[in-house]
């Protein structure tokens, strides 16, 4: 089964400031790598996929970059609808693990 | 735009089978994709049960695979989830999903997802 840990599992961040969350494979999952951000109560939302395409309709200062093992998904200029809790997948294989998630806070 | 809505009872007893239904609107199983259900325990992270093709052809978690059917009803254009034996480990907002791609477990479109209790 392939691990994937997600780092910090808090960031606190201003708005306007940028956050850049980690997650870490342990293995290769070539670029089958999706992010995710869940707000309380609702479901997950696909935001990129392919670890660097952003899905449809999610604004330009979400970014994702990375291959392999390490990925990185950048706000650029936190919203406060951005603060959630963001969730990074790998889909190289059928078992679809997910990481513990980060949630980014208001600081 | 393609809606799903999962239904089933939100209390089950322990070692008892937990069933849900996932009713997709909006778009025709039959057309293809792999549908899936995660699920997420309160307060902690998803994770991903299983996908079903229209043909019936499935995959599973297999940490999960002994105690999980998925079926699906191309007539009435709804996939359904079986998990049998559960504890109060198997408590859990459960969600249906449909994939971006036909083929794989990751997902775009979400139901609302229903909460699950596993309770005596």
């Amino acid at each position: 089964e392939i691990v994937m840990t997600q780092s910090p599992a808090t960031l606190s961040v201003s708005p306007g400031e940028r956050a850049t969350l980690s997650c870490r494979a342990s293995q290769s999952v070539s670029s089958n790598l999706a992010w995710y951000q869940q707000k309380p109560g609702q479901a997950p939302r696909l935001l990129i996929y392919g670890a660097s395409t952003r899905a449809t309709g999610i604004p330009a200062r979400f970014s994702g970059s990375g291959s392999g093992t390490e990925f990185t998904l950048t706000i650029s200029s936190l919203q406060s609808e951005d603060f959630a809790v963001y969730y990074c997948q790998q889909y190289n294989n059928w078992l679809g693990t997910f990481g513990q998630g980060t949630k980014v806070e208001i600081k | 735009q393609v809606q799903l809505q999962e239904s089933g009872p939100g209390l089950v007893k322990p070692s008892e089978t937990l069933s849900l239904t996932c009713a997709v609107s909006g778009y025709s199983i039959s057309s293809g994709y792999y549908w899936g259900w995660i699920r997420q325990p309160p307060g902690k992270g998803l994770e991903w049960i299983g996908s079903i093709y229209h043909s019936g052809s499935t995959y599973y978690n297999p940490s999960l695979k002994s105690r999980v059917t998925i079926s699906v009803d191309t007539s009435k254009n709804q996939f359904s989830l079986k998990l049998s034996s559960v504890t109060a480990a198997d408590t859990a907002v459960y969600y249906c999903a449909r994939p971006l791609d036909v083929d794989t477990a990751m997902f775009d479109y979400w139901g609302q997802g229903t909460l699950v209790t596993v309770s005596s």
